[in-house]
């Protein structure tokens, strides 16, 4: 079975200072990754999936994840954030196949203060 | 285009009510699924479909029941709702070959 370990459950941080969000995963077999976020009072929507090819991933509204598979960890990160990033970001893993039972972390609350 | 639907938004429910929490997708998916969130716990999955008229539980699927009679519907039903049901309830549909779900904006339920 698959699991997700989000490290922060809250990161607080300046306004325009740089963010990274940690996940580690668990798995033996291979296995997609993905980001969403989830802002207050809405559903989640997919920030960025890494499914094969470049380890470095390129989301929406600036984020991007590095795949490392010897480290099993899919860390989201953006250079400068901004406060409309604040929001609750999840983590989640799936094996390749039956890839839509997707396993998510516990999630991590991101604030950001002017 | 409406992707994901869900109703009701909010329901207060007494225990041992029971209620059906509706989602309809209009994007022609076949996987459909329903996950409940929970402070701390992330989404837990509940119960999926990977078609009309197939259906399999997930991680906490007990208390819950679910039919697929058609590709757009995915009803939640609590049959003897306890005050452990209540929580934030999510339905989703996956997009085959992109690996991404599609999600509803949730149903927030609480049991007295």
């Amino acid at each position: 079975a698959q699991s997700v370990t989000q490290l922060d459950s809250q990161v607080p941080v300046f306004e325009e200072a740089p963010v990274e969000l940690r996940c580690n995963y668990s798995s033996s077999v291979s296995v997609y990754l993905f980001w969403y976020v989830q802002y207050p009072n809405q559903g989640l929507q997919l920030l960025l999936k890494y499914l094969s090819g470049s380890t470095l991933v390129k989301g929406i509204n600036g984020f991007e994840a590095e795949f490392n598979k010897s480290q099993t960890s899919f860390h989201l990160r953006k250079p400068s954030v901004h406060i409309s990033d604040t929001a609750e970001y999840f983590c989640a893993v799936t094996k390749i196949q039956g890839a839509q039972k997707l396993v998510f972390g516990q999630g991590t609350r991101l604030t950001i203060n002017p | 285009n409406a992707g994901v639907t869900q109703t009701p938004k909010f329901q207060v429910l007494k225990t041992g009510q029971s209620m059906t929490l509706q989602c309809a997708q209009d994007m022609n998916h076949e996987y459909m699924s329903w996950y409940r969130q929970d402070p701390g716990m992330g989404l837990r999955l509940i119960h999926y479909s990977v078609g009309a008229g197939i259906t399999d539980q997930g991680e906490v699927p007990n208390g819950y029941n679910v039919s697929r009679s058609t590709t757009e519907d995915f009803p939640l039903r609590l049959l003897s709702a306890a005050p452990s049901q209540t929580s934030v309830y999510f339905c989703a549909s996956f997009r085959d070959g992109t690996g991404e779900l599609f999600f509803g904006e949730g149903s927030r339920l609480t049991v007295l």
